[in-house]
């Protein structure tokens, strides 16, 4: 079982609408999770860091956490071609001292 | 500028010609990695170092070894590279995980690409 899924996606929205990203995690201990947007060919960027339960805003970006169902997930509204890139969630493992990645989801906005 | 620094970003070599990718950064982090980026299998850790002269393994460190003498530098060697190890470097730094209220959260290099033949 992988530590961190998502789906690979392509998920294609039209602009304006509201792109929702779904992640699971396996590991129980996990304490910190992350979003990052990757454009192709370029390094993953910080976008979003969650580590309690509930909704954290930021601009157009809500992130959402469940502990219990062990899933984050990733709203982007009003979506903008400029946001077509791959989401990769991350997740932070105490134990394990590492960062652990998804495969990232894939976002078309299409004009 | 706060940033990782890596070298050479895109590189093409022949099977068995060592080769070494040098990371650098000057935020003063005491944690860095190594990952990994090869299509539909996301960033897998490489390598990882908690600070000086202290380096751990992580999910596929085979055919590739690495050295923390310095806080800044982190290189990446892989002494015999094979054809499997074409794929995307990243680099990464952090803050020590007891020392921030965001621990994992990871500053990354602008990539290297390697092609081995």
């Amino acid at each position: 079982q992988k530590e961190v899924e998502q789906n690979s996606g392509p998920l294609s929205v039209p602009e304006g609408a509201i792109a929702s990203l779904n992640c699971t995690y396996s590991d129980r201990g996990s304490q910190s999770f992350f979003w990052y947007r990757q454009y192709s060919g370029k390094s993953p960027e910080l976008i979003m860091f969650i580590y309690s339960n509930g909704d954290k805003e930021d601009g157009r970006f809500t992130a959402q956490l469940n502990k219990a169902s062990q899933y984050v997930s990733l709203l982007i509204r009003d979506s903008q071609p400029s946001d077509s890139a791959t989401y990769l969630c991350a997740v932070w493992v105490t134990g394990g001292f590492k960062t652990i990645f998804g495969a990232g989801t894939r976002l078309f906005v299409k004009a | 500028e706060a940033q990782v620094t890596q070298n050479p970003r895109y590189l093409i070599t022949v099977t068995g010609k060592k080769l070494t990718v040098t990371c650098s950064q000057n935020m003063n982090h005491e944690y860095m990695s190594w990952y990994r980026q090869d299509p539909g299998l996301g960033l897998r850790q490489i390598y990882y170092s908690m600070n000086v002269e202290v380096t751990d393994k992580g999910d596929v460190p085979e055919g590739y070894k690495v050295s923390r003498k310095e806080k800044r530098n982190f290189p990446l060697i892989l002494e015999s590279p094979s054809p499997n190890q074409t794929s995307l470097y990243f680099c990464a730094s952090s803050i020590n995980f007891d020392r921030t209220l965001r621990p994992g959260e990871l500053f990354f290099g602008e990539g290297s690409r390697l092609t081995v033949l």
